[in-house]
């Protein structure tokens, strides 16, 4: 247990389905992170929130939609999705704060989304 | 651009030792991450350096050359448990983290 919980674990959606994915961190940090992973290659940094301000949106489509209601919650609102988006979606959570030169980042199990 | 460089994949005995390489070049260097992820599972941490040298924990060892831009990870005495995905990332100027796609280690009895 990192102390970061997602659901659902896996989802299996058509291209016309709404979903969304949710992040919990119960450690107190600040910042919050959404990542894809696929197969064989780099973990991709889609979104990340500070203190509830977006700092970050790495060239993600519109078709992903996040939504950080506190520091200790964070969702990924999924519309329209198209099968290479078939992967598994990382929640993490920092300390966070102002820039820092230690970042160590906790991360969730993960959702395995399928996207016929 | 930035880069992360490491293999894909290494075979290992249990109870040896093994190295695993990680080579970057990045926008500005903040620390050198070390995670390990086992199949299905989410990633977590195993070491962290922004000085050059090595950083020893239990079994595990982490070595950092900033001017070459290289970084391993040494196991020893390998176990059947160490089979996993090991995953080096890199703090840029922004203290982003820039991620290799990991190598994954398969350890044979």
């Amino acid at each position: 247990e990192t102390g970061v919980t997602q659901t659902p674990r896996h989802l299996v959606m058509g291209m016309t389905n709404k979903k969304s994915l949710k992040c919990e961190q119960h450690l107190g940090h600040n910042a919050m992170y959404w990542y894809k992973q696929s197969a064989k290659k780099p973990l991709e940094l889609m979104f990340v929130y500070n203190f509830k301000e977006q700092t970050e949106n790495n060239s993600v489509p519109s078709r992903f939609s996040p939504e950080c209601p506190n520091s200790s919650h964070l969702f990924l609102h999924l519309h329209t999705l198209q099968p290479e988006d078939s992967a598994l979606y990382l929640c993490a959570s920092s300390q966070g704060g102002l820039l820092s030169s230690y970042n160590e980042q906790f991360f969730g199990p993960g959702t395995r989304l399928t996207v016929l | 651009g930035q880069n992360i460089d490491q293999p894909t994949e290494m075979t290992a005995t249990e109870g040896a030792i093994v190295q695993i390489n990680c080579t970057y070049q990045t926008s500005g260097f903040n620390g050198l991450f070390w995670y390990q992820q086992h199949a299905g599972e989410a990633p977590t941490f195993l070491s962290y350096n922004v000085l050059d040298g090595l950083e020893e924990k239990g079994r595990f060892s982490s070595f950092l050359s900033r001017s070459k831009g290289y970084s391993y990870l040494l196991l020893k005495e390998l176990q059947m448990k160490d089979s996993a995905s090991y995953l080096c990332a890199v703090a840029d100027s922004n203290y982003q983290l820039i991620w290799g796609a990991g190598t994954k280690l398969i350890i044979k009895p």
